[in-house]
């Protein structure tokens, strides 16, 4: 069964930083790329950001790119997203993605409160 | 950036009754690649439809999505009650691979 599982979400204070990261089961890895898609409570998806399968391309959406860098370790079957200098509307349910082109997978989501 | 705007916002039906859902973009979607996901209250979203018109496993045949270029549909036969959720169009052929806001179908 595939399985995506996040973690690392918390609260931080603004300007904090935090790193999620995203645990992959029941698929070979390092055959696909992957994706960070997050939800602000009440508000639609928004795509933050996505790394090929070898993690040699990675693209950002403009909201985040310069404060959050996504990266991978196939060794380990794992995702991760560094989240620097957060702002208040960084708040957000972060989901990992399996990316087949388009999201095929996706997980339950960790959640990130960046409050004072 | 390609911005997809989804009409309409709401949409209230029966169960039995059929819907259609549209997500305009600002610019051609390169080789017709958009997805459409369905998410339910409390859950992660779903993938419904990819390269606009290919259902995903396990999909039931009641959806279907269609279009090209700028417009876009999905499609739903015959409501059933657990239909009845937010659905999303993205566009992933241009990066940022943008969402559209939503359509709530919510039940008449």
């Amino acid at each position: 069964e595939v399985q995506l599982v996040e973690s690392g979400g918390g609260v931080v204070r603004p300007g904090g930083s935090l790193r999620l990261s995203c645990a992959a089961s029941g698929f070979t890895f390092d055959d696909y790329g992957m994706t960070w898609v997050r939800q602000a409570p009440l508000k639609g998806l928004e795509w933050v950001a996505g790394i090929s399968w070898n993690g040699d391309t990675t693209s950002y959406a403009d909201s985040v790119r310069g404060r959050f860098t996504i990266s991978r370790n196939n060794a380990k079957n794992s995702l991760y997203l560094q989240m620097n200098s957060l702002r208040d509307e960084d708040t957000a349910l972060y989901y990992c993605a399996r990316r087949n082109g388009y999201p095929d997978m996706w997980g339950q989501g960790t959640m990130v409160t960046v409050s004072s | 950036e390609v911005v997809l705007t989804q009409s309409p916002g709401t949409l209230s039906l029966s169960p039995g009754e059929g819907a259609a859902l549209s997500c305009r973009a600002s610019q051609s979607v390169i080789s017709s690649y958009l997805a459409w996901h369905q998410q339910k209250p409390g859950q992660a979203p779903r993938l419904l439809i990819y390269g606009a018109s290919s259902r995903a496993t396990g999909i039931p045949d009641r959806f279907s999505g269609s279009g090209s270029g700028t417009d876009f549909t999905l499609t739903i036969s015959r409501l059933e009650p657990e239909d009845f959720a937010v659905y999303y169009c993205q566009q992933y052929g241009t990066s940022p691979y943008t969402f559209g806001q939503g359509t709530k179908l919510e039940i008449k």
